[in-house]
């Protein structure tokens, strides 16, 4: 299958910093790639839809001025979540569609812990 | 508002035995339907995808879809420990790359 690589896998920062994580399709171009989060024990929340050259969808309840997204190119996109707050501690996992079948390949996920 | 539903577990099966996992879905117009197994710790790794009708079969995993039924489940045969993880069912309703929604999951625990 297809390979999507994040980074980083593990941060800690202070509460009020700023924190990017990375998601790349290393053999794929990848125009729409999909951020998701997920709490302990919970499911997968999908967050945003990432599309290159234009400006990311939010789902519902999600803050886009919290959670800044910029896919610049075909295969990288990138999570900013700024103003970080301990609440905000949880797995970020991003993931690109494979052409014509729509299964999603995931990244290795990012675990944030805001202190 | 699209549902996917599962029994969270945990499901316990003694290793050799067939493991059997549910989901049902809410949107009647879905088009494709995936297993995922995600490890503690770790991102969903996609282990079967389903998209008509029927059974799929794929070495031990087999999948099963009766859309009319709204309903899919995962068969894994000869269950090993190393199949212990949680299983997410995951469908995707509009054919095109607007993401999939997830069930909650159902952790699988193979029994030695």
């Amino acid at each position: 299958g297809a390979v999507v690589s994040q980074h980083p896998s593990w941060v800690i920062c202070k509460s009020g910093t700023s924190v990017k994580i990375e998601c790349r399709s290393l053999d794929f171009q990848a125009t729409t790639m999909f951020w998701y989060r997920q709490f302990p024990k919970q499911s997968l929340m999908l967050m945003a839809t990432s599309n290159e050259g234009s400006k990311a969808t939010y789902e519902q309840g999600v803050e886009k001025d919290k959670f800044l997204i910029n896919h610049a190119s075909l295969t990288l996109s990138t999570l900013t979540v700024t103003s970080a707050h301990p609440e905000d501690s949880s797995f970020y996992i991003c993931s690109a569609q494979g052409a014509g079948t729509g299964e999603l390949f995931f990244g290795e996920g990012s675990r944030l812990t805001v202190l | 508002q699209k549902e996917v539903e599962q029994n969270s577990g945990p499901l316990s099966v003694p290793e050799g035995a067939i493991a059997s996992l549910n989901c049902t879905y809410s949107d009647r117009g879905s088009q494709s339907f995936f297993w995922y197994r995600q490890y503690s710790g770790k991102s969903p790794e996609l282990i079967m995808s389903i998209y008509s009708n029927g059974d799929k079969e794929d070495g031990r995993f087999t999948a099963q879809l009766n859309k009319a039924s709204q309903y899919v489940s995962l068969l894994i045969r000869d269950s090993q420990p190393s199949d212990s993880a949680t299983y997410l069912c995951a469908v995707n309703s509009g054919g095109g790359a607007d993401g999939l929604t997830f069930g909650k999951g159902t952790h699988l625990i193979i029994q030695p």
